[in-house]
């Protein structure tokens, strides 16, 4: 059992650079989330999909989008990256929002030069 | 706009002790409370989920405790091993109609000595 598998679990780009971090999940569930964790601020939301088809802004859009490109999998993008979005990303998926536990992937660590 | 304060920030305990965790919130309109563990390098493992309506919750050696009037949630881990050494998370939750947000604390920083 997989559970959420994230892809790349390193990376290193320079500022202005794109690139796109995979999350796939294979418990059937409907939402799906993506976080970035960084010292000192904790865990913070910056989109979530309730259901395939659906995407919201959390707590820290700015900088990013999201694809929820099949019920498995949602990706987040990064357009031009900048030096501030270093940092671990996670994804993590669940049953209905706000209602049940979420289940989260072993991170990717993302270093912006 | 919500804040949520883990305290203390890290413990050590030895083998054995019974400990409890601290977590307070300061909007008590929450829908649900989630205790994480986090080992280093990892994500997080959820241990349980406290909806409004419930005041406790228990698994195996863990209980956790919700006050929303006071904003205030307890982890409490019972005979403590070593492979409870981990960091923990808590996470506040509210729904509000089609809006979500969630609001993890710092955390705090458990080891358990042999």
């Amino acid at each position: 059992n997989a559970g959420v598998t994230q892809t790349p679990k390193f990376q290193v780009l320079k500022t202005g650079q794109s690139m796109t971090l995979q999350c796939a999940q294979d418990m059937n569930h409907n939402s799906m989330y993506w976080y970035r964790q960084d010292p000192g601020m904790g865990l913070r939301l910056i989109y979530y999909s309730a259901s395939e088809g659906t995407t919201d802004k959390g707590e820290v859009p700015n900088g990013y989008n999201v694809s929820r490109l099949n019920k498995r999998e949602f990706s987040l993008r990064l357009e031009s990256a900048a030096p501030s979005q270093t940092s671990v990303y996670f994804c993590a998926s669940g049953g209905r929002v706000g209602y049940q536990p979420q289940h989260f992937g072993d991170g990717t660590r993302l270093s912006i030069l | 706009k919500q804040e949520v304060t883990q305290i203390p920030a890290a413990l050590s305990v030895p083998e054995g002790e019974n400990l409890v965790l601290n977590c307070s919130f300061t909007d008590s309109a929450i829908y649900n409370l989630q205790w994480f563990r986090q080992d280093p390098g990892k994500g997080l493992t959820s241990l349980l989920l406290i909806q409004s309506s419930q005041r406790e919750q228990t698994s195996g050696r863990l209980n956790a405790s919700l006050d929303k009037s006071s904003g205030r949630s307890t982890l409490y881990i019972a005979a403590s091993q070593p492979g409870d050494s981990a960091t923990y998370l808590c996470a506040v939750i509210e729904v509000g109609g089609s809006n979500y947000k969630l609001t993890f604390g710092k955390g705090t920083l458990l080891t358990v000595n042999p």
